[in-house]
């Protein structure tokens, strides 16, 4: 089965900074790659699929980007709402497989 | 407006059996391939199981054998049926609908139900 691992596994970063998340995978999996926020207590909530296209509703501070097996998640501007754990997942094929997650915080 | 709403969690001793249901509304369910996903107490998401239009299933390692995954479309409901439950089985169990058939990130997640495995 294809592996995905994300780095880092938690942050720490100030309001408008400039924040990326990379999520790799053990094999190629074109970009059937999506992102997740899930902020405290919540449920996740999908940011980003196809590896770069913004879900509907999602702010313009969040990109994506990659193929393959590299790929990378950015949040532009960071914003005290923005704080929650990312997890990236393929969607190619079973078993659609999460990362394990990377924890943003506001230094 | 699509709603998940997930039941049949509650506490249950190693070794006990449980079925969750996961009540779909807003959307033509018999349509669209669902999924089971759970998050360990502290932990990440872990995909359990999915299931498409045809009935065929999928499952993660760790539940084989041991979970399996139906649905009822006349219902609208899905199922997830746990045997030989574990402690490390215990966690929140979300349903999530894929955005397609072809195209299965999850674009749709219920509120969540507690399962927790403990004597």
């Amino acid at each position: 089965d294809i592996q995905m691992t994300q780095s880092p596994s938690s942050l720490s970063a100030s309001v408008g900074d400039r924040v990326t998340i990379t999520c790799r995978a053990s094999q190629g999996i074109s970009n059937f790659l999506a992102w997740y926020q899930q902020k405290p207590g919540k449920v996740p909530n999908l940011l980003i699929y196809a590896a770069s296209t913004l879900q509907s509703g999602v702010p313009s501070r969040f990109s994506g980007s990659g193929s393959g097996t590299d790929f990378t998640l950015t949040i532009s501007s960071l914003q005290p709402e923005d704080v929650a754990t990312y997890y990236c997942q393929k969607y190619d094929r079973a078993p659609r497989t999460f990362g394990q997650g990377t924890k943003v915080e506001i230094k | 407006e699509v709603h998940l709403v997930e039941s049949g969690g509650g506490l249950v001793q190693p070794g006990g059996s449980l079925r969750l249901s996961c009540a779909a509304s807003g959307f033509t369910f018999s349509g669209y391939v669902m999924n089971w996903v759970r998050q360990a107490p502290g932990k990440g998401l872990e995909w359990l199981s999915g299931i498409d239009v045809a009935g065929n299933t999928y499952n993660a390692d760790p539940v084989k054998g041991r979970f399996t995954i139906s649905r009822d479309n006349a219902k609208n409901t899905l199922y997830l049926q746990m045997n030989s439950l574990r402690a490390e089985d215990t966690g929140v169990y979300y349903c999530a609908k894929s955005f397609s058939s072809s195209t299965r990130y999850f674009d749709y997640w219920g509120q969540g139900t507690l399962v927790t495995v403990s004597s």
